[in-house]
């Protein structure tokens, strides 16, 4: 199994632009999480879904944060438009329906925003 | 709200030293402690996962201890190596009902000197 997969692995953009971030969970993981690590905060949950279904998104910062889960394999973060503070690195994970709490690490987004 | 504090937030030992990596927890009706490890520029690996019931696990030279009551969670690494060097960081989950969203600690960077 590759993992789950995150891309792009950075990205550099200006403010005010949109930035999409995708990831592939693993097969058969109902459970996906976006969580953001920055210095000052350390690691943070944003959201997570189950079954496609996003059950908990109050980590959401603002109405600028949007994710999406259209099917098992795929999901987006956006941010729109961005600010430099949204500066960060962006991990995808993915769990089994039996073990949420194990949960498996994309190898993370690094975003810029100038 | 979970906080997760971990201490130190750097150490640096010299290679073959055993060593205690600390994570303090303000909740003690946990469910389960992870300890992780991350190396730079990749997503994090999940080193040892205690449940609320066991005092410790083990993994080859790491032993991860759990005391619920005083709220504290030690990861031992015996003679260390130079490849143990990384951040670790030690996650709660929500609540005890093992909610899936995880809390985690700042991270403590160890650098194991050859």
């Amino acid at each position: 199994d590759a993992g789950v997969i995150q891309s792009p692995r950075h990205e550099v953009t200006e403010m005010g632009q949109e930035v999409t971030l995708r990831c592939k969970p693993i097969s058969g993981h109902d459970y996906l999480f976006w969580y953001r690590q920055t210095m000052m905060r350390g690691l943070e949950l944003l959201i997570y879904f189950n079954n496609n279904v996003p059950i908990d998104d109050s980590g959401m910062p603002e109405d600028r944060f949007s994710a999406k889960m259209p099917n098992a394999s795929f999901s987006t973060l956006k941010i729109q438009p961005s600010e430099p503070r949204d500066s960060a690195v962006y991990f995808c994970a993915s769990s089994l329906p039996s073990s949420p709490n194990e949960q498996f690490f994309g190898p993370g987004t690094r975003l810029t925003v100038l | 709200k979970q906080e997760v504090t971990q201490i130190p937030a750097a150490l640096s030992v010299p290679e073959g030293e055993n060593l205690v990596l600390n994570c303090s927890f303000t909740d003690s009706a946990i469910y389960n402690l992870q300890w992780f490890r991350q190396d730079p520029g990749k997503g994090l690996t999940s080193l040892l996962l205690i449940q609320s019931s066991q005092r410790e696990q083990t993994s080859g030279r790491l032993n991860a201890s759990l005391d619920k009551s005083s709220g504290r969670s030690t990861l031992y690494i015996a003679a260390s190596q130079p490849g143990d060097s990384a951040t670790y960081l030690c996650a709660v989950p929500g609540d005890q009902t093992g909610a899936n969203n995880l809390f985690f600690g700042t991270g403590t960077r160890l650098t194991v000197i050859p």
